[in-house]
């Protein structure tokens, strides 16, 4: 089955530096890596994901990045914010359908942002 | 849009008896539903699938006697934890899929205490 390697398990940047947060994954069939925010106590949010057929998609401050030779995928955030603070999941699945659209989760990044 | 709203948001039960949490979608129609527990600082660990008007489908080591799911419509999943025990306390979260899509919107999450 899908594994999902995430590093680092924890990054502390200095507000208005850049953050990146790296994962691999196994199953080359794979084709959905959304990245997930969560604060403490709250529930994940959903701040961005690719597709298979894209290389790269960017949205304000947050991008992420894929690699389907290498099956690996990143996230990164451009002038951080303490608000940026959280633990980020990446995840990834295959296709929507019956037991293909589990999303596999990585253990997560804790970012802290110091002002 | 995407709005998945869990009920309750906390409980604390006894011993032996069974809790039931409700999963939501609010806004659209969901016919897959994931159910994970969530420990401290820890990542998110699928327990099962639910697809709206069949079985749910169970993760390896999740005793489906004891965590009893249904998804009775397109807006509505429940999970009942029967007769808990102290290590069951836990964070519980669900999340919605709606057809044909990739994403999935997590619900806020239920602490579950028992004591």
């Amino acid at each position: 089955g899908e594994n999902v390697e995430q590093h680092p398990s924890t990054l502390s940047v200095q507000e208005g530096d850049s953050a990146v947060i790296k994962c691999t994954y196994s199953d080359s069939a794979s084709n959905y890596f959304p990245w997930y925010k969560q604060e403490l106590g709250k529930r994940p949010q959903l701040i961005i994901d690719i597709r298979s057929n894209v290389g790269e998609k960017k949205d304000q401050r947050i991008a992420v990045t894929l690699n389907k030779t290498a099956k690996h995928f990143s996230l990164h955030i451009t002038e951080t914010q303490p608000e940026d603070s959280a633990v980020y999941f990446c995840a990834a699945s295959r296709d929507y359908g019956g037991s293909q659209g589990n999303l596999i989760f990585g253990k997560g990044t804790k970012l802290s942002v110091k002002p | 849009g995407a709005v998945v709203s869990q009920h309750p948001s906390w409980v604390i039960c006894k011993s032996g008896t069974s809790v039931k949490i409700e999963c939501r979608s609010l806004d659209f129609q969901a016919t897959t539903m994931f159910w994970y527990r969530q420990f401290p600082k820890q990542s998110l660990m699928l327990m099962a699938t639910s697809n709206e008007g069949s079985k749910a489908t169970y993760e390896q080591g999740v005793e489906k006697d004891k965590f009893l799911i249904n998804h009775a419509s397109l807006t509505l999943s429940t999970l009942t934890v029967t007769s808990a025990h102290p290590e069951d306390s836990s964070f519980y979260i669900c999340s919605a899929r709606a057809p044909h899509t990739y994403e999935q919107y997590f619900g806020p999450g239920t602490r579950l205490t028992v004591t």
